[in-house]
């Protein structure tokens, strides 16, 4: 199972451009990159995937550099409302079990 | 299309008594899990269905905790009986297929105290 690293919690301001890093050195080949945010008394919410190089949508980028060992989920212009618990999982290479590590606590300031 | 939904969304016992929560996932969804969060932690999976069948329930205290999904759609995770350590939110989320790409979609969870 590959293990995922990232900070406990980070602090930012609004309108600035949050980068969360997620190391996970034994991820397998064919394992895929998810990031999800969780609100407090909701439930976690997909925001991005990808397996290599760089993934953009309307919420997010992820960044995977050649070796995979990392990733980096970047939010552009955050405001209030982005402050929640950011989780960053690792597909195993069974592709059926989902694990969340503890996550990373945004805090964004006015 | 509606979410997933569970219900209750509270409930308080005391310890030794039995509890039962509820997920209906959303329409179509072949695979369910229900997770367990802790306070200050990432949620937990005890329990993966895929359709009515169990793929992965490694992590789920089968001396006190039951679930079971006999239709492929709707499912029930049981506590019986409960501990003070129980006390969690029960997160059930749900998938179209099962594979680690899959996106999950959560429900909006029990919290659970147990007194």
């Amino acid at each position: 199972l590959a293990k995922t690293t990232q900070p406990i919690s980070m602090d930012s301001y609004e309108g600035q451009e949050v980068n969360i890093t997620c190391s996970h050195n034994n991820i397998a080949t064919n394992d895929y990159i998810t990031w999800y945010q969780q609100f407090p008394s909701q439930g976690p919410r997909f925001i991005i995937q990808g397996y290599k190089t760089k993934v953009t949508n309307e919420v997010a980028s992820l960044f995977i550099p050649a070796d995979r060992k990392s990733s980096t989920l970047s939010l552009p212009r955050v405001s209030l409302s982005d402050t929640a618990v950011y989780y960053c999982l690792v597909g195993d290479t069974g592709g059926f079990k989902t694990i969340f590590g503890a996550g990373t606590r945004l805090f964004v300031k006015a | 299309e509606a979410g997933v939904a569970q219900s209750p969304r509270y409930k308080i016992i005391e310890k030794r008594q039995s509890v039962a929560f509820w997920c209906n996932p959303i329409s179509g969804h072949a695979t369910l899990y229900w997770y367990q969060q802790i306070l200050g932690q990432g949620p937990k999976l005890l329990i993966q269905f895929q359709n009515n069948g169990v793929v992965d329930d490694s992590q789920l205290p089968k001396d006190r905790f039951s679930a079971e999904r006999l239709k492929g759609v709707d499912s029930t995770l049981k506590i019986q009986p409960a501990k003070l350590e129980d006390s969690a939110v029960y997160l059930c989320a749900s998938s179209r297929q099962a594979m680690n790409t899959d996106t999950q979609y959560f429900g909006p969870g029990t919290r659970l105290t147990v007194l």
